[in-house]
C-alpha cells in the first residue's frame, strides 16, 4: 500500500522550519526520502533502516518510528534550493525490492 | 562510475499505438531495475521491478508490460496506448536485493498519448 505523506504542499519564507510526514499502514523494512526539481528526475536524499533511527545532512534530517510506521522529514533554515516535490519510499518487511512511494509534498520557498 | 540511460526523453504517440521505452544501467552489474510512472496529483507509482534477467514482477495491472533482455537494460512495452497511459515515465536502478541502498533515476520519458 501507498504511504500516506502530510501536507500535501507548503510553502515557507526562507529561513523557516518545515516537517513533511510519512506513514504507512504495514511494518516497514526501510524509509526513503528523495526531493524532485520540476521537470527532473527524483534525487535521493537519505534512507532509514533502523527503528529510532535519524539521520540528516546540511539542515535536511530525518527520523524513523518502526512501532509506528512513520517517519519524518526536518527541514531546518530553509533555503530558497529547498523548494521541490519531497517522496517518501517505504520497502515493506517481506517485500524488500518493491519500493512505493508517496503522493508527495510540495515545498515553495519564498524569499 | 554508474549512469543509467533513458530514452527518448519526450514522446508523443496517437491511442492505440505500441510503445518501446529503454533504459539502460552502465558500470555496475546485476541491479535491481524499476520502472515508474508519475501522474499528476498521484506520485511515483511503481509498475515493474526486476531483480535478474527475465525476472518481472508487476505492480500494477494494466496494459503495459516490462522485459529484461539483458542484465542491465530494461524495456517497458505496450501493444495498444490508451490515453490513461500519458504521463512521466521513471527508470531506477539500486544494488543488491531490498532497496536498502538508494535508488538512481534516469532522466524520464514524458509520454503524451493523442
Amino acid at each position: 500500500q501507498q504511504p500516506v505523506q502530510s501536507p500535501q504542499a507548503v510553502i515557507l519564507r526562507e529561513g523557516e522550519d518545515a516537517v513533511i510526514n510519512c506513514s504507512s499502514s504495514k511494518a516497514l523494512y526501510s524509509v526513503h526520502w528523495y526531493r524532485q526539481k520540476h521537470g527532473e528526475a527524483p534525487v535521493f536524499l537519505m534512507i532509514l533502516l533502523k527503528g529510532g533511527e535519524q539521520k540528516g545532512h546540511d539542515k535536511i534530517s530525518a527520523s524513523f518510528n518502526e512501532k509506528k510506521q512513520q517517519s519524518s522529514l526536518y527541514l531546518t533554515a530553509s533555503q530558497l534550493s529547498y523548494s521541490g516535490t519531497y517522496f517518501c519510499g517505504t520497502e515493506g518487511r517481506g517485500s524488500q525490492g518493491n519500493l512505493i512511494f508517496g503522493k508527495g509534498t510540495k515545498l515553495s520557498v519564498k524569499p | 562510475s554508474q549512469t543509467i540511460h533513458q530514452w527518448p526523453a519526450t514522446l508523443v504517440q496517437p491511442v492505440g499505438s505500441p510503445l518501446s521505452l529503454e533504459c539502460t544501467v552502465e558500470g555496475t552489474s546485476n541491479p535491481n531495475l524499476y520502472w515508474y510512472r508519475q501522474a499528476a496529483g498521484r506520485g511515483l507509482q511503481l509498475l515493474f521491478y526486476s531483480v535478474g534477467i527475465g525476472q518481472i514482477s508487476s505492480e500494477v495491472p494494466q496494459n503495459l508490460s516490462a522485459s529484461r533482455p539483458q542484465d542491465r537494460q530494461f524495456i517497458l512495452s505496450s501493444k495498444k496506448l490508451l490515453l490513461s497511459d500519458s504521463g512521466f515515465y521513471l527508470c531506477a536502478w539500486s544494488r543488491g536485493m531490498g532497496m536498502n541502498t538508494e535508488a538512481f533515476f534516469g532522466q524520464g520519458t514524458r509520454l503524451t498519448v493523442v
